[in-house]
């Protein structure tokens, strides 16, 4: 079946450190990827996007490149602050499926200062 | 920015209570879903809903129960409560038409059952 695979957490890094989250995925045909972020105490926010290969979505200085060939989804940012403390979750969704995501199980992103 | 709502945010409840875990959506989307995020994080699905009067399971079986009468409306249902339904739930809702299938999520509601 569908899946997504990311690193296992914590990851604790100093600010301004250069940050990837590595994500896998399995997919039986062309899935769109996305990462969601969730901060302390609330609900999770769409990060960015990718709906097809090669495909590079991008916001608040966080990017990540759809790579079929090597089926993933890898994120990444330059210099990471403290407020970029979070929970970040790799997902996918499958055209066909109604809309419905597969997440993988979350990273937790400590930055200290 | 997503208009979803969920009330309330924290509830203490004790063991063998009734309770009713509000989502509203205003942004007139057709789909609905309903995750319990265990301490590890991860996230489950329990509940989704393609429109009004349609509602199926999801991945984790669950002992709560959801009804969707009206399109903003998605509340979920503990009959009765127990200590292994202590959680964070959060709602969800995306728009089919949009091909996008992205989804905008609530703030959530820790419940603890004591």
């Amino acid at each position: 079946g569908n899946s997504v695979t990311q690193m296992e957490g914590p990851v604790t890094l100093s600010e301004e450190a250069f940050l990837t989250i590595n994500c896998t995925y399995t997919a039986t045909g062309y899935p769109s990827l996305f990462w969601y972020v969730q901060y302390p105490g609330e609900g999770l926010q769409l990060l960015l996007k990718a709906t097809k290969a090669d495909d590079k979505g991008s916001n608040k200085g966080f990017e990540a490149t759809y790579r079929k060939e090597t089926t993933s989804f890898h994120l990444e940012k330059g210099s990471v602050q403290v407020s970029d403390s979070a929970v970040y979750f790799c997902a996918l969704s499958m055209r066909g499926s109604q809309g419905n995501l597969i997440f993988g199980k979350g990273t937790k992103l400590s930055v200290k200062p | 920015e997503a208009d979803i709502y969920q009330t309330p945010r924290y509830l203490v409840i004790g063991t063998g209570k009734k309770i009713t875990l509000e989502c509203s959506q205003t942004m007139g989307h057709d789909k609905m879903y309903w995750y319990q995020q265990d301490p590890g994080m991860e996230l489950h699905l329990i509940h989704y809903s393609y429109g009004v009067n349609s509602t199926e399971k999801g991945d984790l079986s669950s002992e709560s129960t959801v009804s969707r009468i009206r399109t903003e409306h998605f509340p979920l249902t503990l009959e009765s409560a127990r200590p292994s339904h202590t959680s964070q739930y959060l709602c969800a809702s995306s728009a089919s038409l949009s091909g996008r299938y992205e989804q905008y999520f609530g703030p959530g509601t820790r419940l603890t059952v004591t």
